[in-house]
């Protein structure tokens, strides 16, 4: 099992940004997925969540700017990250399955002009 | 939201120590179905979190037998019997029984 996370990078507040979650050695569609994330120095904070059916579920913090979906055709997870603030500079994680069984390595943003 | 509060903070242990973490949760963690979605994991210096424990006591594969969760409820435990060096980090609980899903402030361990 692998996820591989990329997209990540330096943006404006304001701005938007796109992370992509490439999974590997499972079969993706099989499987609910998380996006986790992780301010510096901080803890863990559940960001969404999508099911296998492609039902989806937001944290309040980002319920409205972020958009989590799926392309199984292709293995992937996606995180659409709109109207970004500094405080949503974080490494953002993918996860698998509802207990978090596996996890990636890590994407970092930093929102800041 | 549930609140999983952690303790301690911290905790520096010597290499062969027996250790505990505790998790205590503002709710009950049973799951309808009969299931306690209660989890551990470990973060080392540098990575991602990894699972060491799920739905209480059981171990992921891979995972050395020294560590070890108990509790019910909104009562947990994580034990290592016999710390090694590979084992320092901050350790989390989590859980999946409600949503969203919740994690405690992490404990840090050290090595002595």
């Amino acid at each position: 099992v692998q996820l591989v996370e990329s997209g990540g990078g330096l943006v404006q507040p304001g701005k938007s940004l796109k992370l992509s979650c490439s999974a590997s050695g499972f079969t993706f569609s099989s499987y609910d997925m998380h996006w986790i994330r992780q301010a510096p120095g901080k803890g863990l904070d559940w960001v969404a969540y999508i099911s296998s059916s492609s039902g989806t579920v937001y944290a309040d913090a980002v319920k409205g700017r972020f958009t989590i979906s799926r392309d199984n055709t292709k293995s992937t997870l996606y995180l659409q990250l709109n109207s970004l603030k500094s405080e949503d500079t974080a490494i953002y994680y993918c996860a698998r399955s509802v207990t978090t069984d596996y996890w990636g390595q890590g994407v970092m943003v930093t929102v800041s002009s | 939201d549930v609140v999983l509060t952690q303790t301690p903070p911290t905790l520096s242990a010597t290499i062969g120590q027996s250790v505990s973490i505790s998790c205590r949760s503002s709710q009950s963690l049973l799951d309808s179905d009969g299931d306690t979605y209660l989890n551990w994991l470990l973060q080392r210096p540098g990575h991602s979190p990894q699972l060491l424990i799920y739905s209480v006591s059981n171990l992921e594969s891979g995972v050395p037998n020294r560590f070890s969760g108990s509790g019910s409820e909104t009562d947990f435990t994580l034990q290592i019997s016999g710390v090694g060096a590979e084992d320092l980090g901050v350790y989390y609980c989590m859980q999946a029984t409600h949503a969203p899903l919740t994690f405690g402030s992490g404990t840090k361990l050290e090595i002595k």
